[in-house]
């Protein structure tokens, strides 16, 4: 049973450029939400993918967008990248675009210089 | 204000001890509460759900009190297996998790 799994593990930017995130939900499993976890803080809700829409956001600037594609994986896409948006960006996966027992992927760790 | 708050830490104890975490949310809305535990820089995973009656699972007990607005973890003999971060969490009333910043616990020998 495969779970959540993300892509790249690791990445290098430069400010100004613009990032891919990749996700695989865990088989079974039609809902996607991505958070964003700064140094020392908790995870942060960005969105939520279900049924190739976003359905909720939280409170991040337009820079931030994704994309559910029919097999149910994610991307998350970032834009004119800052020095803050370095942080670990985690991919969770959950059935029917509810939020309850969550899976997470294990991350994307995001470097911008 | 947050809308979840934790105690800072971290929390430094030997094995064996008793030691608890502290969580209050901001929302009286809220409709329900876990607790996650995250080891270093890893994905976060769901440790327990927390009941307005309190719920026990082994070594962990946790507690809900509505009013007062307060979740909290108990862990009992703490092994060095359980030194992670430890998330407490809320559901809002649109349904979104909301994480608290974790707090941090090490268990030395």
């Amino acid at each position: 049973d495969a779970g959540v799994t993300q892509s790249p593990t690791h990445l290098i930017k430069t400010r100004g450029q613009q990032v891919t995130l990749r996700c695989s939900p865990k088989s079974g499993h039609d809902t996607v939400s991505w958070y964003q976890q700064a140094l020392g803080q908790g995870p942060q809700f960005i969105f939520q993918y279900y049924e190739e829409e976003e359905r909720q956001r939280g409170n991040f600037p337009d820079r931030f967008s994704g994309h559910q594609f029919p097999n149910y994986s994610s991307e998350l896409n970032v834009n004119a990248l800052l020095l803050g948006d370095s942080a670990l960006y985690l991919c969770a996966s959950s059935l029917a675009g509810g939020y309850e027992k969550l899976f997470f992927g294990s991350g994307t760790q995001l470097s911008v210089l | 204000r947050k809308e979840v708050e934790q105690d800072p830490g971290p929390f430094n104890v030997p094995e064996g001890a008793t030691v608890a975490f502290n969580c209050t949310y901001s929302n009286s809305a809220s409709q329900s509460f876990f607790w996650y535990r995250q080891d270093c820089r890893k994905e976060p995973k769901l440790l327990m759900s927390v009941y307005s009656s309190g719920n026990e699972d082994g070594r962990f007990t946790a507690q809900l009190n509505r009013a007062s607005q307060y979740i909290s973890l108990l862990i009992r003999d703490s092994k060095l297996s359980d030194s992670a971060t430890y998330l407490c969490v809320v559901k809002n009333q649109g349904g979104k998790l909301i994480f608290g910043q974790g707090t941090e616990l090490s268990v030395k020998p």
